[in-house]
């Protein structure tokens, strides 16, 4: 259908809230991605699912960041115990598979602000 | 540890100019340079990528030279449009779309 959607698309929250970013990748792509993109730099690589596994997690900063992507579709990225410097655009990318050839969609990004 | 550098961080180009942004590896192990175009508050957008068994990509008014030997890949909009005017990533990766690491971004700005 449309394209990768990503909701919220601002939120604001209170330092040691806890957060969660939606978002629902074009269908039948099965490879997800979630990148971090702080002000004034390149996204940054967070997590990518390939179906519902995570292929690689070794972007997430600490064990306060989650994801999930239960039935290979919609992915949550989770963040506990929210610090200021949590605070920036969350992008969610998908394609059709890996590798090369296979073009990965963004999403517009949800801007968390952390107060 | 930065491993794509990118540059200029910004750039102001005549319409109807030519935009050059480059871009230097540390990791030899890429093997996939992509270009992506970003508009304020939207996503990034696949430009143009190219492998490194090639030295030269060209896509319409894009153009990527890549040189394997000195690590480093370019991106030339030729012929630059006021609608060109956005922000600018470079970005490598050893598998494909998995991982992609991303230069810091140049904005560039194109004037009448």
């Amino acid at each position: 259908g449309a394209g990768v959607s990503q909701t919220p698309s601002n939120k604001v929250t209170e330092k040691g809230k806890y957060v969660e970013l939606r978002c629902d990748p074009i269908s039948g792509h099965t490879a997800l991605y979630w990148y971090r993109q702080s002000l004034g730099q390149g996204p940054e690589f967070l997590i990518y699912f390939q179906g519902t596994g995570a292929a690689d997690d070794s972007g997430l900063p600490n064990d306060r960041f989650f994801a999930v992507r239960p039935e290979g579709s919609v992915s949550t990225l989770k963040i506990q115990r929210t610090e200021r410097g949590d605070s920036a655009v969350y992008l969610c990318a998908s394609s059709l598979t890996t590798g090369r050839g296979s073009e990965a969609f963004f999403g517009q990004g949800t801007r968390l602000t952390v107060v | 540890q930065q491993q794509v550098k990118q540059s200029p961080q910004s750039l102001i180009v005549q319409k109807g100019g030519i935009s050059i942004i480059n871009c230097a590896y540390e990791n030899t192990a890429f093997d996939y340079f992509p270009w992506y175009q970003q508009f304020p508050g939207k996503g990034p957008a696949l430009l143009i990528a190219i492998r490194p068994d090639v030295s030269e990509k060209k896509e319409g008014r894009f153009t990527i030279s890549f040189n394997k030997s000195a690590k480093q890949f370019s991106l030339h909009i030729m012929d630059s449009q006021p609608g060109d005017s956005a922000t600018y990533f470079c970005a490598a990766s050893i598998f494909g779309n998995e991982k992609l690491t991303f230069g810091t971004g140049t904005r560039l700005t194109i004037i009448p």
